[in-house]
């Protein structure tokens, strides 16, 4: 099993960036898929998660409305859109797959919101 | 929500002691969804424990996990050199909460 993210960056406060994920070595339609964030020095916060077919979408209140999960099943891959950027989103993101807990983690992708 | 407190915040311990981490919710964890991970600087968790008490695929028997509603432990049995990180609890499910985290370091 592989989980690969990509995509982070540096970016201005109100900014927008796009976080894809591809992943490999298991049945990418199986599984719900999920985003977790870490601030730098802080412990790990839930962010988004989405449904095999892409029908169900759930996020953290902090990030409704700014960020959308989604997935594309015939290229094993799911994003993450982030929009309106603050300060208080960098992070590293990872992208998991989740068997009901977090089975598989990526290695991260940092997104530095500043100025 | 459940909020998931984890104690102490920072154990310091020898190769070969036992570690107990704690875990407890503000309210009882549906179908004990609990999950525990190990973090090591610079690396993206590995999940240990989930179901409360399951071993995940290749973890180690000295790793073992107990508890049911809101309390519950992660155990070491005997540490070893590569067991001293960051320990996060975590309920799965419907939502997804994780605890502040457990640092375990070397004395």
């Amino acid at each position: 099993v592989q989980v690969v993210e990509s995509g982070g960056g540096l970016v201005q406060p109100g900014g927008s960036l796009r976080l894809p994920c591809v992943v490999s070595g298991f049945r990418f339609t199986d599984f719900w898929m999920t985003w977790v964030r870490q601030a730098p020095g802080k412990g790990l916060e839930w962010v988004a998660k989405i449904n095999t077919d892409g029908s169900g979408k759930y996020y953290v209140d902090s990030v409704k409305g700014r960020f959308t999960i989604s997935r594309d099943n015939s290229k094993n891959s799911v994003f993450l859109d982030m929009n309106s950027l603050r300060a208080e989103d960098t992070a590293v993101y990872y992208c998991a797959r989740e068997n009901w807990a977090i089975d598989y983690w990526g290695q991260g992708t940092l997104v530095t919101v500043s100025s | 929500e459940i909020v998931l407190t984890q104690s102490p915040g920072t154990l310091s311990l020898s190769p070969g002691e036992r570690a107990t981490l704690s875990c407890r919710a503000s309210q009882s964890v549906s179908n004990n969804y609990l999950a525990w991970y190990q973090q090591k600087p610079g690396q993206a968790p590995r999940l240990l424990i989930h179901g409360a008490s399951s071993r995940a695929t290749g973890i180690p028997d000295r790793f073992s996990g107990s508890g049911s509603g809101t309390d519950f432990t992660l155990t070491i049995s005997r540490l070893e050199p590569e067991d001293f990180a960051v320990y996060y609890c975590q309920q799965y499910g419907s939502s997804q909460i994780f605890g502040q985290g457990t640092n375990l370091e070397i004395k």
